[in-house]
């Protein structure tokens, strides 16, 4: 089954602690994106990849860091979570690098940080 | 920069009536693609509806269509005959063509009533 896959799915963590978030598609698409969605500011875009090696700033990247070895990983580190990032995020890829294209979105990770 | 805007934060309506949804944004380009997702409960985002810019007719998708007015910036989203699964939360969303960008909206948590 195409799909892309997040994990965990829930975490709860203490500030300070590093944490990285999997992600990973069977799709083989070019473009990776992780967004971060809070009540009231809809979905904004962390970090996105435009192929393997290649990354590059979202909206909203402080305090987060990527990284794309692979076509089909795309890990979401936070080396020093705060609590203002507590949020659900989701990882997105889509074929190629127009966003005619659809973005095939994972089921969310929803993070805690104490 | 590119803006995206729901003025909408909850709507509801009765089952099997009709229910528009809208959305206007701003872009300073002329090619770019706008786009309906739905959150339903599951969290799952999922891809409604597209629209490219260049295109004048209004894209439809079985009861999903929308009415998008270029000169006006505006793109809302119209659910005929609705029915108990369509509660959600909905997501406008805009890229300009080569840009990457996904840009989204706050949301609007809709509600259909039996």
């Amino acid at each position: 089954e195409a799909q892309v896959t997040q994990n965990p799915r829930y975490l709860i963590t203490v500030t300070g602690k590093k944490l990285t978030v999997t992600c990973s598609q069977n799709m083989n698409h070019e473009y990776m994106s992780w967004y971060r969605q809070d009540p009231g500011l809809g979905l904004r875009q962390i970090y996105y990849s435009m192929n393997v090696e290649v990354t590059d700033k979202g909206d909203v990247p402080e305090g987060y860091k990527v990284s794309r070895k692979e076509k089909r990983n795309f890990p979401l580190i936070l080396e020093s979570p705060s609590p203002n990032q507590t949020s659900l995020y989701f990882c997105a890829s889509s074929p190629g690098t127009g966003l005619a294209n659809e973005q095939f979105f994972g089921p969310g990770t929803r993070l805690t940080v104490l | 920069a590119q803006t995206v805007t729901q003025s909408q934060p909850e709507m509801s309506v009765q089952e099997a009536e009709t229910v528009t949804l809208s959305c206007t944004y701003d872009t300073s380009e002329s090619n770019y693609y706008l786009f309906w997702y739905k959150q339903p409960p599951s969290r799952q985002m999922i891809l409604v509806i597209r629209q490219e810019a260049y295109k004048q007719q209004n894209a439809t998708e079985n009861r999903f269509s929308v009415n998008f007015q270029k000169a006006a910036k505006s793109f809302s989203l119209k659910i005929s005959d609705s029915q108990l699964g369509d509660t959600a939360m909905y997501f406008c969303a805009l890229t300009n063509f080569g840009n990457e960008k996904l840009t989204f909206g706050t949301g609007t948590r809709l509600t259909i009533i039996p």
